[in-house]
């Protein structure tokens, strides 16, 4: 969606920390999301976060929001095979429905 | 194991022939969204529901695209007439939203429609 930018593509090695950033225009979201969508698969959210908060951290997965900046980034770590996907950042506008970033693209190299 | 369930999930068909694509919702979800992801536009947002009366169809071409909620199991979308452009994979997702919030999505596993 064009009011949410994310990068196409981020290759890792596998062990390495991943980040994905996202930047998205409408301040007014109340929530912002990570899903995650592997081959021939629907999408499935991983976290998300409430636009008071700065961090959260669920295991490996750590949300950074700025909300000054309108910047959101989702750090992976010790990031594995497993992680190869397509990670979608979404924000939410009131009672409206999500509107998704373009992707981003993670290729883990073992 | 409660999940959004899409038919078909494969559909290959001819320029001009109608396609009807069927969501089953996760059962107490009040939310029903239609998305269309393709290469070049992303996932964009066709229609939504909630409890059973659309509330917003603008990302929709009207005058080929039609989508109902028959009853709160049963989200359809059709196409007439289909085009090549129209081909995509088209996901529903169902939620319940409460609140301000959009809530946690359960997406099904897509129809994928290739248009001839």
């Amino acid at each position: 969606g064009e009011d949410v930018e994310q990068s196409l593509f981020l290759s890792v090695r596998e062990g390495d920390s991943s980040v994905i950033n996202c930047t998205y225009t409408d301040s007014s979201s109340t929530y912002l999301y990570w899903y995650k969508q592997e081959p021939g698969a629907g999408l499935q959210l991983l976290t998300y976060i409430f636009s008071n908060m700065d961090m959260k951290q669920d295991q490996r997965l750590t949300v950074l929001l700025n909300k000054k900046d309108k910047h959101l980034s989702l750090r992976i770590a010790d990031t594995q095979t497993g992680d190869s996907a397509i990670y979608f950042c979404a924000e939410n506008q009131g009672r409206r429905a999500l509107t998704f970033g373009s992707g981003t693209r993670l290729q883990v190299q073992p | 194991d409660a999940r959004v369930t899409q038919t078909p999930r494969d559909k290959v068909t001819e320029m001009g022939q109608e396609v009807t694509m069927r969501c089953q919702p996760i059962l107490g979800h009040n939310t029903v969204f239609w998305y269309r992801q393709t290469m070049m536009q992303g996932l964009e947002l066709l229609a939504y529901f909630r409890n059973r009366a659309p509330l917003d169809d603008s990302g929709m071409p009207k005058d080929r695209f039609s989508a109902e909620m028959p009853d709160a199991t049963l989200a359809t979308l059709k196409i007439q007439p289909s085009e090549p452009r129209d081909s995509a994979v088209y996901f529903c997702a169902s939620g319940l939203v409460l609140g301000q919030g959009a809530g946690e999505l359960f997406f099904g596993e897509g129809s994928r429609l290739t248009v001839l």
